[in-house]
C-alpha cells in the first residue's frame, strides 16, 4: 500500500530555477495538504486542497503555486526558486478536514 | 489566529523514568488535538487524538481546556520512544488542516 508518495526526495536548485514536487495519494483521500518544515521549526502550511478543482492557500503561500487536477495528484511548483525555500516540504492527505491525515516521506530542498 | 506551543525542543530521560512531553495551545474555539510522531527514517504518523480518549504505545493525553494544554505523558519510558513527538491542533471552524507545534526529540537513554 503506497499511501502519500512524494518526489524527489532530494533536490539542489540554483537561485531563480523552477521546479515541480511531486505528490500522490492512493486512498481516495479528498483532502491534500504541502506543508513546509525549516530547522527547528513545526510544520506550515503552504498549500490545501478539499477536493479536485479546489485549492486554498495556508500560512506561507508565498512563492509556490499548486494545482488539483484529479484526487489522486497534488503538485506543488516552485516558479523562481529563492534561499528562503531551503526546507523539508511534506506532502499529507486525509479523508475528512480534522482527522487522521497521513503524510508523505519528505522532500528535501536547498536552493542555492 | 490559532497557535501551537512545544516548549521543549529536546527532552531526555532515562529507560523506566515517567516522561511528559508538554503541549499548549491558544485558540479561541473547540479544537482537536493531536500528537503526531516521527521515528528515525520513517515518515511522521498519528499516535493520538483527545476525541479518541485511548492509549496508544502506553502513551496518553489529556486535553485541559482551562489549562489549554494537551501534554503527553508515559509512565515508563521505553528505549523505542525515543523520536521526535509533534502536538497539532485542527480548528473547528473554516481551514481544519492542521497547526503544528516545532516538535519535541525524546531521547531515551539506557
Amino acid at each position: 500500500n503506497a499511501g502519500v508518495t512524494q518526489t524527489p526526495k532530494f533536490r539542489i536548485l540554483k537561485i531563480g530555477q523552477s521546479m515541480t514536487l511531486q505528490c500522490a495519494q492512493d486512498m481516495n483521500h479528498n483532502y491534500m495538504y504541502w506543508y513546509r518544515q525549516d530547522p527547528g521549526m513545526g510544520l506550515k502550511l503552504i498549500y490545501y486542497s478539499v477536493g479536485a478543482g479546489i485549492t486554498d492557500k495556508g500560512e506561507v503561500p508565498n512563492g509556490y503555486n499548486v494545482s488539483r487536477s484529479t484526487t489522486e495528484d497534488f503538485p506543488l511548483r516552485l516558479e523562481l526558486a529563492a534561499p528562503s525555500q531551503t526546507s523539508v516540504y511534506f506532502c499529507a492527505s486525509g479523508q475528512t478536514s480534522g482527522n487522521t491525515i497521513y503524510f508523505g516521506e519528505g522532500s528535501w530542498l536547498t536552493v542555492v | 489566529a490559532q497557535r501551537v506551543t512545544q516548549p521543549e525542543k529536546l527532552l531526555s530521560v532515562f529507560k523506566g523514568a515517567p516522561v511528559e512531553l508538554k503541549c499548549n495551545y491558544s485558540y479561541s474555539g473547540s479544537p482537536e488535538l493531536f500528537w503526531y510522531v516521527q521515528y528515525s527514517r520513517q515518515r511522521l504518523q498519528l499516535l493520538l487524538r483527545h476525541i479518541s480518549r485511548e492509549s496508544i504505545k502506553g502513551f496518553t493525553a489529556d486535553l485541559n481546556k482551562g489549562e489549554t494544554s494537551f501534554h503527553l505523558k508515559k509512565p515508563f519510558a521505553q528505549e523505542e520512544d525515543s523520536a521526535m513527538y509533534y502536538c497539532a491542533l485542527s480548528m473547528d471552524t473554516g481551514r481544519r488542516a492542521l497547526t503544528f507545534g516545532s516538535g519535541t526529540r525524546l531521547q531515551v537513554q539506557p
